[in-house]
């Protein structure tokens, strides 16, 4: 059972437009989500991360939306470059430390 | 750099050959966790430590095994590998009441044969 699911396992944008990547979740207690990027050969990095008391946070070219209500979370990419083609996976919490991952999109980002 | 390594990078057993993976970690952070990651599916939580203290998931085989000898080890032992084993294990460490991000190693990944 896939409390936290990525349903699109991959996505491809052009350099400069914007990438939405979609996480939907169905377990209400989790209460912190967290979004992870992945190179190839490397272990996932903590990107950025959203308290359940907001319902947006922004990091430079990346800003992530919470829905509480629709269980759903996205992460914007704007403008997108090349460099951030990688695999992000999607995580929540429900204050256990401990993740629950989702299966992962892959971006690719073209010229 | 602080950082968490994972030894080897690659592992190759043989059916039912025992083998064991570690991970070590200079953030002096608390709690440690192993993930298994198959191909295109989520990492899933095996267990982890709060310091010595051993938290295993339900549905983790009991081929699955751990160690922590100190706070800057741990190691991940698979008794009786089998086929269904192969795969990306993954090492991460976070400190208590940090929800912000756990830090994860390279990876280890298993081939069995």
């Amino acid at each position: 059972d896939q409390q936290v699911k990525q349903n699109s396992p991959s996505l491809s944008v052009q350099e400069g437009r914007i990438s939405i990547l979609n996480c939907d979740y169905t377990n209400s207690m989790f209460d912190y989500f967290l979004w992870y990027k992945k190179y190839p050969a490397e272990g996932p990095t903590f990107l950025i991360s959203i308290s359940s008391i907001k319902d947006k946070n922004e990091d430079g070219r990346f800003t992530v939306f919470l829905n509480k209500s629709a269980k759903h979370l996205s992460l914007h990419i704007v403008p997108s470059q090349p460099g951030d083609s990688a695999v992000y996976f999607c995580a929540a919490d429900d204050n256990t430390d401990k993740l629950i991952f989702g299966t992962g999109t892959r971006l690719q980002v073209f010229p | 750099d602080a950082m968490v390594i994972q030894n080897p990078r690659y592992q190759v057993t043989q059916f039912g050959k025992p083998v064991t993976l570690s991970c070590s970690q200079t953030l002096n952070h608390n709690v440690m966790y192993w993930y298994q990651q198959k191909s295109s599916q989520a990492p899933k939580l095996l267990f982890h430590y709060y310091d010595k203290d051993f938290n295993n998931e339900a549905d983790t085989p009991d081929n699955f095994q751990s160690r922590r000898p100190n706070t800057s080890f741990c190691f991940l032992d698979i008794r009786s590998p089998g086929l269904g084993d192969a795969a990306m294990y993954l090492c991460a460490t976070s400190a208590t009441g940090d929800r912000e991000t756990q830090y994860f190693g390279p990876g280890t990944r298993l081939l069995v044969l």
